[in-house]
C-alpha cells in the first residue's frame, strides 16, 4: 500500500513568522509531487508539481523542495499571513499513469 | 487559470435515492477526470479515473454498480451515486486534468456533500 504521510497534521503560526512541513512519500517509482492549498470552502488550488530530485519551487512567499532519494518534500512558508491559513496538501504519482495518491493535510491555522 | 465546476455543492436525501452529480470543465477540453471522495479527518481517497469516451477505471472496493461515472465529452463527467444509504454520506469531489501525466497539476471542482437520511 503506497501511502503519504504529511506532518505535523495541525500547525498554528503567529502572523509574520516563517514555518514549514513535511510531505513523506515512497521513493521508489517516483515520478511527480504535488503540492495543493485548499482553503475552506474553496476548491484546492495547485501550488506545485514537482518532478526532479532538488527541485526546488517558488510561488510568492511560498517555496517548496524535493528530495527524491529519501522520499520527502518541505513546503515553506516564509513572513505568514492570515490568508495563508488553509490545509496543504501533497500527493504522489509514482508513474506516467494520470492518478496521484494524497496525503491528509496539514491544517495551516495563522494566528493574528 | 482551469476552472472546474461541481454541482450540486450540498444534498439532503432519503435513503434509496439516486444522486447525479456533475463536473464541468468551464475553459479547457479535459482529456481525463478524477472523482475522490472524503471522510472526515481522512485524505482524498481516489475512486475512479474517467476518461471522454471509454469506461472509467474504478480504484479497487468501489463498486462501479453503486457509483456509475459517465465521461460523455471533453467537458463534462457525472457521478451518480445509486440507490444511496447513509454509508454513502460524505464529501465528493471532482478533478480534471487537461493532458494526461502524473505530472500535471488538476484543476477541482468544490466538492459535492452528501447526507443520506
Amino acid at each position: 500500500i503506497l501511502n503519504v504521510e504529511q506532518s505535523p497534521q495541525s500547525l498554528h503560526v503567529q502572523e509574520g513568522d516563517s514555518t514549514n512541513f513535511t510531505c513523506s512519500f515512497p521513493s521508489s517509482n517516483f515520478y511527480a509531487l504535488h503540492w495543493y492549498r485548499w482553503e475552506t470552502a474553496k476548491s484546492p488550488e495547485a501550488l506545485f508539481v514537482m518532478t526532479l530530485n532538488g527541485d526546488e519551487k517558488k510561488k510568492g512567499r511560498i517555496s517548496a523542495t524535493l528530495n527524491t532519494k529519501e522520499g520527502y518534500s518541505y513546503l515553506y512558508i516564509k513572513g505568514s499571513q492570515p490568508e495563508d491559513s488553509a490545509t496543504y496538501l501533497c500527493a504522489y504519482a509514482l508513474n506516467r499513469d494520470d492518478k496521484i495518491i494524497f496525503g491528509k493535510g496539514t491544517r495551516l491555522h495563522i494566528l493574528p | 487559470g482551469a476552472v472546474v465546476s461541481q454541482h450540486p455543492s450540498r444534498v439532503i436525501c432519503k435513503s434509496g435515492t439516486s444522486v447525479k452529480i456533475e463536473c464541468r470543465s468551464l475553459d479547457f477540453q479535459a482529456t481525463t477526470m478524477f472523482w475522490y471522495r472524503q471522510f472526515p479527518k481522512q485524505s482524498l481517497m481516489l475512486m475512479a479515473t474517467s476518461n471522454e469516451g471509454s469506461k472509467a477505471t474504478y480504484e479497487q472496493g468501489v463498486e462501479k454498480d453503486k457509483f456509475l461515472i459517465n465521461h460523455a465529452s471533453l467537458t463534462l463527467s457525472t457521478l451518480t451515486v445509486t440507490s444511496a444509504h447513509p454509508e454513502d454520506s460524505s464529501f465528493y469531489i471532482c478533478s480534471a486534468i487537461f493532458f494526461g501525466g502524473g505530472n500535471q497539476p488538476q484543476h477541482f471542482g468544490d466538492g459535492t456533500r452528501l447526507s443520506i437520511l
